[in-house]
């Protein structure tokens, strides 16, 4: 069953803007990953948060955890026309270390 | 070097022809999926396999049977292919680690059912 649920839907903005995605879920986690997509590639993994983290930074990527309202966002600064892709979120939860998927948000940064 | 590769790219066939996906991981991960990605890019798991044994069988037709020779491969048969069945399909794979599994994904393979 699909756990988080990436907001908004889709996200255009300009370059060196900051975009900020949003990813709500439903039961308690054990893990929050984040994924990129770019157009017709696989997925690649960006970044891991446990549930007893609250932030986590990689580069231009800033992740927070708030378990108390069951939501994380990433944040991408400074963004580039190659940071244009899809963002997913995924979650796991109890005995399973096997992350679900959200929808994703489709980002679009204009040069 | 490839860490996931996915063969073929582009499948393109008819309704009812019977169709084999591979897949070959060379990061000696234990752990590998299928996942079933539609047209509004929503991403279902359809199985994981450990060691080459069955973990994850989500509510997929028993026409899609998964076929693990070695725990580097785990390849993907669809009998009697459906219009529906029409998606990209991801193999992916993750160390068996119990602390969060980060999985690496293939390329994917479009396939188009006619």
């Amino acid at each position: 069953s699909q756990q988080g649920e990436e907001d908004p839907q889709a996200l255009s903005i300009q370059e060196g803007e900051n975009a900020t995605m949003n990813c709500s879920y439903k039961t308690s986690i054990n893990n929050l990953q984040w994924y990129r997509q770019n157009s017709g590639r696989g997925l690649v993994h960006l970044i891991l948060i446990r549930s007893n983290e609250r932030e986590k930074h990689s580069g231009r990527l800033r992740v927070t955890l708030d378990t108390s309202k069951k939501s994380s966002s990433l944040l991408i600064t400074a963004s580039r026309a190659a940071d244009t892709a899809s963002y997913f979120c995924a979650t796991d939860s109890g005995g399973s270390y096997i992350p679900t998927f959200g929808r994703g948000t489709s980002l679009i940064v204009h040069p | 070097d490839t860490a996931v590769s996915q063969t073929p790219k582009y499948l393109v066939t008819q309704m009812g022809n019977d169709k084999s996906i591979k897949c070959e991981q060379n990061l000696g991960h234990d752990t590998m999926y299928w996942y079933k990605q539609d047209s509004k890019k929503f991403l279902k798991i359809m199985f994981s396999y450990n060691n080459k044994e069955l973990i994850i069988n989500e509510t997929v037709p028993n026409r899609f049977s998964p076929k693990s020779p070695d725990k580097a491969h785990l390849n993907l048969h669809i009998n009697s292919l459906e219009l529906g069945d029409s998606a990209v399909y991801f193999c992916a794979s993750s160390p068996w680690d119990r602390e969060g599994e980060t999985q690496y994904f293939g390329p994917g393979t479009r396939l188009l059912v006619l």
